[in-house]
């Protein structure tokens, strides 16, 4: 069984740019979420895919986007970078979306913007 | 509002020993809590979990204890190895409007002494 990754696993970009991370949830799952985690401080939701939609957002700008694909991979978007965006992304799949499902999180993709 | 929160940034416990790492909610509604482990430059690990019908759950070395009357759970690690060292982040959820989202707290870095 594949656990979730991630891809790139570094990336360096400028003030205004855009930028895509990926991520392929574990095997038999459907929810995806993604996750900010700033240097210190523990991951925050951005938001949440279940069957292609997204299905509830966090306190993040519209300029954070994302997607979910029929084989319930996902992209994270987020167009016009500024410094503060510079962190951990976390993707993490579960199986449903229940409470109690754990999510698993891949191993991130480390984000620097300069 | 830190809805969830590790207030002991840092904690050092001798080879053999136990480390007891807290962790204290306000949002009544969350129903079930998590531990994870992470290590520098990788995604955090799914270590246990309990739901909130429950006030235990063992997993080999390690323990989640939940007292939901004074909105605290803690996690026991007996005996702390030394490849224990990690940061260790509590997270809970709710299910409410239909997304399934993570609170993280801030994390306690967990140094376990040879």
């Amino acid at each position: 069984e594949t656990g979730v990754t991630q891809s790139p696993t570094h990336l360096i970009k400028t003030r205004g740019q855009q930028v895509t991370l990926r991520c392929s949830s574990q095997s038999g799952h459907n929810t995806v979420s993604w996750y900010q985690q700033a240097l210190g401080q523990g991951p925050q939701f951005i938001f949440q895919y279940y069957r292609e939609e997204e299905n509830g957002r966090g306190n993040f700008p519209p300029r954070f986007s994302g997607l979910q694909f029929p084989n319930y991979s996902s992209e994270l978007n987020v167009n016009a970078l500024e410094l503060d965006d510079s962190a951990l992304y976390l993707c993490a799949s579960s199986l449903r979306l229940a409470s109690t499902d754990t999510q698993y999180f891949g191993p991130g993709t480390r984000l620097t913007v300069l | 509002d830190q809805q969830v929160k590790q207030n002991s940034p840092s904690l050092s416990v001798q080879e053999g020993r136990i480390s007891i790492l807290n962790c204290d909610y306000t949002n009544s509604m969350f129903d079930y809590f998590l531990w994870y482990k992470k290590y520098p430059a990788e995604g955090p690990t799914f270590l246990i979990s309990i739901s909130s019908i429950k006030d235990k759950n063992e997993d080999g070395r390690f323990t989640v204890f939940l007292n939901k009357s004074a909105k605290h759970l803690s996690l026991h690690i007996v005996p702390s190895q030394p490849g224990d060292s990690a940061v260790y982040f509590c997270a809970a959820s709710a299910y409410g409007g239909a997304t399934n989202k993570l609170i993280f707290g801030t994390g306690t870095l967990l140094a376990v002494q040879p």
